[in-house]
């Protein structure tokens, strides 16, 4: 079975500009959560759906949004790019929305450079 | 709020020596309690997880057990190997079970 998949790998930005980055969970899998690793420290929450429905949100200004589609996918967007936004982006899937036995599948990620 | 600290890094082994990476955390409710590794270029792998107190996870030679009372989770390894080499976070995930809390991370490098 595939894992989590996201795309694309790497990209590169300017200030100011906006960005889309796209996740598709292990198939069957109804939760997608967002997280972001600057280079170097631990990720940093940012977002959890479950159901389409927004189900937690982390310490993160309205640029960063996101949504969850019909098939489970999602999309975070980052609007008016800023150079402290260069990390990278990981993507996690799980069967539930939560609970400590709902474990979380992690994707590669998106590597996100802002010039 | 919830947060996880983890001993300083970077760490270097010889093949074959034991490994302790420390981690401890404060949290209000019981939560559970994660080691991840990720490897170069890769993202997050689960290692094991131990859901409550006194429980222990283990995972191809890794171990960690909650340990409530002094509210840690250290990770253990007997002999570690070369292709042990990554970054270990530990994590807990709060009651309501919405998101995970991750440590900063701790680089191991394992010389052959």
């Amino acid at each position: 079975d595939a894992g989590v998949t996201q795309s694309p790998t790497h990209l590169i930005k300017t200030r100011g500009q906006h960005v889309t980055l796209r996740c598709s969970p292990i198939s069957g899998h109804k939760s997608v959560s967002w997280y972001q690793q600057v280079l170097g420290q631990g990720p940093q929450f940012i977002f959890q759906y479950y159901e389409k429905e927004e189900r937690g949100r982390g310490n993160f200004p309205d640029r960063f949004s996101a949504r969850q589609f019909p098939n489970y996918s999602s999309e975070l967007n980052v609007n008016a790019l800023l150079l402290g936004d260069s990390a990278l982006y990981l993507c996690a899937s799980s069967l539930l929305g939560g609970s400590g036995a709902n474990v979380l599948t992690f994707g590669a990620g998106s590597r996100l450079t802002v010039l | 709020g919830d947060s996880v600290t983890q001993m300083e890094g970077p760490v270097t082994l010889s093949e074959e020596a034991f490994l302790t990476i420390n981690c401890t955390y404060t949290a209000t409710g019981y939560p559970s309690l994660f080691w991840y590794v990720q490897y170069p270029g890769e993202g997050l792998q689960l290692l094991l997880k131990a859901t409550k107190a006194d429980d222990k996870g283990s995972n191809k030679g890794f171990e960690a057990t909650y340990r409530k009372e002094t509210t840690s989770f250290h990770l253990e390894k007997g002999s570690v190997q070369v292709s042990d080499s990554a970054v270990y976070f530990c994590a807990l995930e709060e009651t309501s079970g919405s998101r995970l809390t991750f440590g900063e991370g701790t680089q191991l490098t394992v010389n052959p």
